[in-house]
């Protein structure tokens, strides 16, 4: 079973378009996490959520807007798609936070054309 | 404005070589220190997690050090495998309002063992 699975693999859509990307985690943790990879290949936190609840939002535009319905799942909806949000989105889960190892998701590979 | 930065930014050594990378992070309010492999087309694993100054973890051929007074640590590697090329990440754990924190990641030492 797959720890921290998240869907589509890859999304390929137009400017001005809605879309979300799934995370779910099977693992029991507390702390979950989006992160982009930025053009030079380096992860940056989005967003941290602890039991549900937003602990952390980087400055992100407020076209992002996750959701958690429950602790095993963090989703990722982006609105009005800007040429500029093509990047890959890794989401992620820990245990307790920064002192505990975290366990990511493949990836989403988003392309906005 | 909490930077993490590694070095070198790529190594190519040969098979059997022993490697070493740096990470440098602010050495104040420091929370953890994480070592992360990144293969290419996979998602990151993690290596380490360390949290005492003077900690020292091992995984097989894989070892790292962590020095929080100077703000740094250091990977090895012991006799590359072609096997252990891939990129290696190392983050810098922030807690945040006692709930949950974040990473902040360095940008990686991508490692190439030839055969």
């Amino acid at each position: 079973d797959t720890a921290v699975s998240q869907t589509p693999k890859y999304l390929v859509t137009q400017m001005g378009n809605d879309k979300s990307i799934k995370c779910e985690q099977n693992l029991g943790h507390d702390t979950m996490y989006w992160y982009k990879q930025d053009s030079k290949k380096f992860l940056k936190i989005m967003f941290s959520y602890n039991n549900k609840e937003l602990i952390i939002n980087e400055t992100v535009p407020n076209r992002f807007s996750p959701k958690s319905p429950d602790k095993a799942h963090l989703n990722l909806h982006i609105n009005s798609l800007e040429l500029g949000d093509s990047a890959v989105y890794f989401c992620a889960s820990s245990q307790l936070g920064a002192n505990t190892e975290a366990f990511f998701g493949q990836g989403t590979r988003l392309t906005v054309v | 404005i909490l930077n993490v930065e590694q070095s070198p930014q790529s190594l190519h050594v040969q098979e059997g070589d022993s490697t070493n990378f740096t990470c440098s992070f602010p050495s104040s309010n420091f929370y953890a220190l994480h070592w992360y492999r990144w293969e290419t087309a996979k998602s990151p694993e993690a290596l380490f997690v360390m949290t005492l100054n003077g900690d020292e973890k091992k995984k097989g051929r894989i070892s790292a050090t962590l020095n929080t007074k100077e703000g740094y640590s250091y990977l090895y590697i012991k006799g590359s495998q072609p096997e252990d090329s891939a990129t290696y990440l190392c983050a810098s754990g922030l807690l945040i309002y006692n709930q949950g924190g974040k990473l902040i990641f360095g940008q990686g030492t991508e490692l190439s063992v030839k055969p």
